[in-house]
């Protein structure tokens, strides 16, 4: 079956613009996640949306980022005024709560440049 | 101290060697234990659970020692096709999952 999808693949913005990112879980995963991983680095947790429950916002790096999810599928993660730092790989994973150990299935990621 | 901690390596190993990774875990709560793999550029990609007995899954062997706070994941006959990097991942609650840095393999003829 489909995968996790996510858009664009990648982006190239200017200093100071908002950008927007888009996943697509599998259909019906109840669980999504944002990450992000900067060059030669770990995956940096950003944030994790669980069916209908509040949002765990607890890895996101300011008030810059946000996320949200709509119909309990399809997610944006937005940046706004986007700074060089942002550049990194911003990875969406989905995991179906019903399964043991919460697998997680990671999106192809989008590459995101700042310039 | 870092939730979950692993060599980064590089580990330069020739084909047909046995190889170990080993992760350390700061939450003593942590209930499910996982071993991903990221090749260069891509995704990361679960390439198996690992359970309070241990479990195989062809040449991948995972054990975990909970008492130690330790997770291993040992390769053996070691392909060309096995370099990756390895992250050892912690389930830290509510399905939050912890990565480790992860640990580059390169395995050469």
């Amino acid at each position: 079956g489909a995968g996790v999808s996510q858009s664009p693949s990648n982006k190239v913005t200017e200093k100071g613009k908002d950008v927007e990112l888009r996943c697509d879980p599998i259909s019906g995963h109840t669980a999504l996640y944002w990450y992000r991983q900067s060059l030669g680095q770990g995956l940096e947790f950003l944030i994790y949306f669980q069916g209908n429950s509040a949002p765990d916002k607890s890895g996101l790096p300011s008030d810059r980022f946000s996320a949200e999810r709509t119909g309990g599928s399809v997610s944006t993660l937005t940046i706004q005024r986007t700074q060089q730092e942002d550049s990194a790989v911003y990875l969406c994973a989905s995991s179906s709560s019903g399964t043991g150990g919460y697998e997680q299935y990671f999106g192809p990621g989008t590459r995101l440049t700042v310039t | 101290r870092k939730e979950v901690e692993q060599d980064p390596g590089p580990f330069n190993v020739p084909e047909g060697a046995t190889v170990a990774f080993n992760c350390t875990y700061s939450n003593s709560a942590s209930q499910s234990f996982f071993w991903y793999r990221q090749d260069c550029r891509k995704e990361p990609k679960l390439l198996m659970s690992v359970y309070s007995s241990g479990n195989e899954d062809g040449r991948f062997t995972a054990q975990l020692n909970r008492a130690s706070q330790y997770i291993s994941l040992l390769i053996r006959d070691s392909k060309l096709s096995d370099s990756a990097t390895y992250l050892c991942v912690v389930n830290a609650g509510g399905g939050k999952l912890i990565f480790g840095q992860g640990t580059e393999l390169s395995v050469k003829p």
